[in-house]
């Protein structure tokens, strides 16, 4: 059973354009939001994360926005960049569930 | 660099063996964590120690085990393997033993069992 489900599972945007990746959870105990970031031959980085009490975080060009009744969240990347190229991936923390909770993963391609 | 280092960073081997992958985490970090990474599952968190305690416990296998010893550094043993098992086996540690810490990866072993 996925707890964590992500997608798409893989996006082309345009440099300057705006990527969008969604994940949606089932669990409602869940109550922390990481994404990560990994680029080829390394392992995943922290990039942002969210509680659910908030329905928006941003740092930078990256922005997390949360949908608590629709147990939505997604990461939107402004004026994305090659440097952007990366797989990105949601995860979930809490519900009793020990670990990372992982979606998927998103492999994104910024064409310049 | 997140400071985390694994070791070997590949590995090929053939069925029925057995194989260590070994983790040293940051310093100051008292807990460490296996994950495993392969196409079809993604990635999946196997096992949690914490200052040389076993804390938690994912989907592992019961032919893999770990350890953590009193340097902090930890040992995934995969034994019987399957091809499989074949796949990505990262460690992250953290400071605290609770998941809410901030987890930092290694850059992985890559196991191929033929």
């Amino acid at each position: 059973q996925q707890q964590v489900k992500q997608s798409p599972q893989s996006l082309i945007v345009q440099k300057g354009g705006i990527s969008i990746i969604n994940c949606a959870y089932e669990n409602t105990a869940f109550d922390y939001f990481p994404w990560y970031q990994q680029f080829p031959g390394k392992g995943p980085a922290l990039l942002i994360a969210i509680r659910p009490d908030v329905s928006e975080k941003k740092e930078g060009r990256f922005t997390i926005s949360f949908n608590k009744s629709a147990k939505q969240f997604s990461l939107h990347i402004m004026d994305s960049q090659p440097g952007d190229s990366a797989t990105y991936f949601c995860a979930a923390v809490g519900g009793g569930a020990d670990g990372l909770t992982f979606g998927k993963g998103t492999h994104l391609i910024i064409q310049p | 660099d997140s400071g985390v280092t694994q070791t070997p960073k590949h590995l090929i081997t053939a069925t029925g063996q057995r194989v260590t992958l070994r983790c040293s985490p940051r310093s100051g970090d008292l807990s460490v964590y296996w994950y495993q990474q392969s196409l079809d599952q993604g990635l999946q968190f196997l096992i949690q120690y914490y200052n040389g305690e076993e804390r938690a416990k994912g989907n592992i296998l019961e032919r893999f085990s770990a350890q953590q010893f009193p340097d902090l550094h930890s040992e995934l043993n995969l034994s019987s393997l399957e091809l499989g098992d074949s796949a990505l086996y990262f460690c992250a540690s953290s400071v605290g033993a609770s998941t809410y810490n901030e987890q930092f990866f290694g850059p992985g072993t890559r196991l191929t069992v033929l």
